[in-house]
């Protein structure tokens, strides 16, 4: 079975602080990592995956296998980053892209 | 092009009507999925569709919901004889490929049963 636990429901941090949004996931195979985001009043997108290794506004994601995790991190935060965030996890022998979601963070950055 | 839209946005049914829930893919897409979100929850898994076809209704309630996706018009997702614990957001997802896990996600539609 797949599971994705992102332990904050909460996270608040001051402009220009670190942040870093926890991300824990269940997968007996071989998983696939996303990050999604949606701004106020915007629709869910993808920010970033793992297999990209990109950084994307800032933000970088490592898989760590040994851990089972692939925590959200920026060094900086801005304000325009409030937003709630879903981890997200594909399996290679699931369906499609089917992706089984965390249950989101809400990110307040404060002025 | 206007991504992936649904519609209704917000329904609004009695105990026992039938719920219609429309998704129009991002054009040329040819993958669709549906999530349900309860209130306090992520977003649930439901159906995932192909043109005609359904791929894994594995995150589907065995009665009362139903999915199609139909060669052409929108996919339509079913709910029939509505409960108050049917009353959630729904959202539909499409994607070009099959294997890059990245969803094109619609505004979703808020269901509300009285």
């Amino acid at each position: 079975a797949q599971r994705v636990t992102q332990p904050e429901k909460l996270l608040s941090v001051f402009k220009g602080a670190p942040v870093e949004l926890k991300c824990n996931y269940s997968y007996s195979g071989s998983p696939e990592l996303f990050w999604y985001v949606q701004y106020s009043r915007q629709r869910l997108q993808l920010l970033l995956r793992h297999i990209s290794r990109e950084s994307i506004k800032g933000f970088t994601a490592d898989l760590n296998k040994g851990e089972t995790s692939f925590h959200l991190k920026k060094p900086f935060a801005q304000e325009e980053d409030s937003a709630m965030y879903y981890c997200a996890l594909s399996g290679r022998e699931t369906s499609g892209s089917r992706l089984t979601f965390g249950e989101g963070t809400q990110l307040t950055v404060n002025p | 092009n206007a991504g992936v839209m649904q519609n209704p946005r917000h329904l609004v049914r009695r105990r026992g009507q039938e719920a219609r829930l429309r998704c129009s893919p991002v054009k040329g897409h040819s993958h669709v999925y549906w999530y349900r979100q309860l209130p306090e929850e992520g977003l649930k898994f439901m159906v995932y569709l192909q043109k005609e076809n359904i791929i894994d209704e594995s995150g589907m309630p065995k009665e009362r919901f139903s999915a199609e996706f139909p060669k052409e018009g929108p996919s339509i997702l079913r709910i029939q004889q509505v409960v108050r614990g049917d009353s959630a957001a729904y959202f539909c997802a499409s994607s070009w490929d099959s294997q890059n896990g990245k969803l094109f996600f619609g505004s979703g539609t808020q269901l509300s049963v009285l």
